[in-house]
């Protein structure tokens, strides 16, 4: 059992350009999420999908794009890459919103 | 807005001890609340959730309690061991509110 998948491990970006992480949950859970976690700043949602079809705007959503491919992808879009979004990014699922997080194994990006 | 505060932000014991971890929330109108382990480089784990409703949740050698109306929770490990090295996070769900708030966790050492 996968659980929650992520694509790519590790990237590095030069300003401006642009770039899609992947997740994908075998779960058949409704609930996805994107989350950044920055030294000192714990972890912060960028946005979530609360079941397929919707997405929403978490704490930090500026600079980022969602796309709910089916119950199953949930992508995070990068248009324009800034040396701001240098993080390591974790998606997550749950059953139902307000249940259990499984979390993979994140991404870590680098934007010069 | 939800703060969540974890003290000490690093911990280190010898194997065998007893521990508490220590999170407090800002506002007691908290839906549930989850503990997390996180490995270096690794996602993060749930461990336990609590249920507002809840006083505690138990799994194996983990205890976790939770006091609204003081707004704190407490994460006991028994018998520590050096399997046990991670930070720890712990993550309020607000009533009324779809996203987590996560502390900012403790990194614990357990020594053989």
């Amino acid at each position: 059992n996968a659980g929650v998948t992520q694509t790519p491990k590790f990237q590095v970006l030069k300003t401006g350009q642009s770039m899609t992480l992947q997740c994908a949950q075998d779960m058949n859970h409704n609930s996805m999420y994107w989350y950044r976690q920055d030294p000192g700043m714990g972890l912060r949602l960028i946005y979530y999908s609360a079941s397929e079809g919707t997405t929403d705007k978490g704490e930090v959503p500026n600079g980022y794009n969602v796309s709910r491919l089916n119950k199953r992808e949930f992508s995070l879009r990068l248009e324009s890459a800034a040396p701001s979004q240098t993080s390591v990014y974790f998606c997550a699922s749950s059953r139902q919103l307000d249940e259990k997080l499984f979390f993979g194994s994140g991404t870590q990006l680098s934007v010069l | 807005k939800q703060e969540v505060t974890q003290i000490p932000a690093a911990l280190s014991v010898p194997e065998g001890e007893n521990l508490v971890l220590n999170c407090s929330f800002t506002d007691s109108a908290i839906y549930n609340l989850q503990w997390f382990r996180q490995d270096p480089g690794k996602g993060l784990t749930s461990l336990l959730l609590i249920q507002s409703s809840q006083r505690e949740q138990t799994s194996g050698r983990l205890n976790a309690s939770l006091d609204k109306s003081s707004g704190r929770s407490t994460l006991y490990i028994a018998a520590s061991q050096p399997g046990d090295s991670a930070t720890y996070l712990c993550a309020v769900k607000r009533s009324g509110y779809s996203t987590l708030t996560f502390g900012k966790g403790t990194m614990l050492l357990v020594s053989p």
